[in-house]
């Protein structure tokens, strides 16, 4: 079946530093990725979508990468903030009308 | 201020009882969903609905209804059948189903969590 996965560890770094988080799909080839913010108790937020055809995508200090042969997406927060401490979910369109989401990878920003 | 809203933000439930979660949108969305969400899993769709009077099941729809009587609002209803409700519950809306033009980003409500006693 159609998964996304992340890497369910937290990711504990330190302020400043570039977080790096990472999005594998198996078992099909979506034409975008997406990825959300996601604070405790409270509902996603979109942040980012790159599609199938851009390597690349920036949006002020966030960085996103598509590698359709790694069937990866990365996920960069360069001069991260203690406010960068959030989870992160990846999320996908699968065909018809469904997207489905990853679980979600918690970072952590200590100052 | 446009957005959307879920109520209540705590539901607590005892075994047998019918809830219903509300979900409203003034976005002008079409396209409405319901998500539950449980701890070390990614969100799982219940249902879907694309349009006023069309919802169609997703992948855990068992246990659980919906309406569509208008372009505003998508109250989901848990049922005494479904058997391990507890979780946290989250309404979206999007211009239109995926894939669509644009981010085709789904706009969070704020969730419910629902406890049973």
């Amino acid at each position: 079946s159609q998964k996304i996965e992340q890497n369910s560890e937290a990711l504990n770094i330190q302020e400043g530093k570039t977080a790096t988080l990472t999005c594998n799909y198996t078992n099909y080839s979506p034409a975008y990725l997406q990825w959300y913010r996601q604070d405790p108790g409270r509902g996603p937020v979109f942040l980012l979508l790159i599609r199938e055809n851009e390597k690349e995508k920036r949006k002020e200090r966030l960085k996103v990468t598509f590698d359709t042969t790694l069937k990866q997406s990365l996920f960069h927060i360069t001069a991260s903030q203690p406010a960068d401490s959030a989870t992160y979910l990846c999320a996908s369109h699968t065909g018809g009308f469904k997207t489905i989401f990853g679980a979600g990878t918690r970072l952590f920003v200590k100052a | 201020d446009g957005g959307i809203t879920q109520s209540p933000k705590y539901l607590f439930r005892k075994e047998g009882q019918n809830v219903t979660l509300s979900c409203e949108q003034n976005l002008n969305h079409d396209a409405m969903y319901w998500y539950r969400q449980d701890p070390g899993q990614g969100l799982r769709l219940i249902y879907y609905s694309q349009i006023v009077n069309d919802f169609q099941k997703g992948d855990i729809a068992e246990g659980y209804s919906v309406s569509r009587e208008k372009k505003e609002s998508f109250p989901l209803t848990v049922t005494s059948a479904q058997k391990n409700p507890t979780a946290f519950y989250l309404c979206a809306s999007s211009p239109h189903l995926p894939p669509s033009g644009g981010n085709n980003e789904q706009f969070f409500g704020p969730g419910t969590r629902l406890t049973v006693l």
